[in-house]
């Protein structure tokens, strides 16, 4: 079975500071892992997904996610939080022939 | 903008009642997926369709149905509502049915109240 566990449910920085949200995952096989974000009344937008191919995954907004196997860990670091990203963050985790199973989700609120 | 269209935004209705959600997947997706996101259980997958055939079931109560027409729409039929049913319904859509590596795209979700 595979499973998510982000590890924070609220994280709270600074403008300007950086981000790092936290994100382990149980799975049987090599997963697809992906992070996405949903704004205040909005839908699901992507990130980035790792497809395990490079291990450090870059994806939009300056956000990246490094995928290590030995820590079953992909976590979502951004060097410096905006305003703008003050959001819903989701860990996804999803193995051949199975759907996406989604982390609890972490709210980053991103101080003036 | 994902491209993935959802109708009605907003649903209120009392318990026992019936209703249908629509989903419009992007051009050339074939898969189309509804969630429910709740406080309470957070997001869970309900179930796919591809191509209009039923692919995947999740958490799907008995009471909810879906089907995937011959234009690719797809809707959500909610029967019996029970309180517990309010939440956020997303749909979304891929091109393909099990490629593990494929992106789904959600549409901005359908907020139902049962009153």
């Amino acid at each position: 079975a595979q499973s998510v566990t982000q590890l924070d449910s609220h994280v709270s920085v600074s403008e300007g500071t950086p981000v790092l949200l936290r994100c382990n995952y149980s799975s049987s096989y090599s997963p697809s892992l992906f992070w996405y974000v949903q704004h205040p009344n909005k839908g699901l937008q992507l990130l980035l997904k790792y497809t395990s191919a490079a291990t450090l995954v870059k994806g939009i907004n300056g956000f990246e996610a490094e995928f290590k196997k030995s820590e079953t860990s992909f976590h979502l670091t951004k060097p410096s939080a905006h305003m703008s990203d003050a959001a819903e963050y989701f860990c996804v985790v999803v193995n051949y022939g199975q759907n996406f199973v989604f982390g609890p989700g972490t709210r980053l609120s991103v101080l003036p | 903008d994902s491209g993935v269209t959802q109708t009605p935004k907003h649903l209120i209705t009392a318990t026992g009642q019936r209703v249908t959600l629509r989903c419009s997947p992007r051009s050339g997706d074939l898969s189309v997926y509804w969630y429910q996101q709740s406080l309470d259980q957070g997001l869970q997958f309900l179930i796919q369709y591809y191509n209009g055939e039923e692919r995947a079931k999740g958490n799907i109560l008995e009471r909810f149905s879906a089907q995937q027409f011959p234009d690719l729409h797809s809707e959500l039929n909610l029967s019996s509502l029970e309180l517990g049913d309010s939440a956020l319904y997303f749909c979304a859509s891929s091109v393909a049915a099990d490629r593990v590596w494929e992106t789904q795209y959600f549409g901005p979700g359908t907020r139902l109240l049962v009153l």
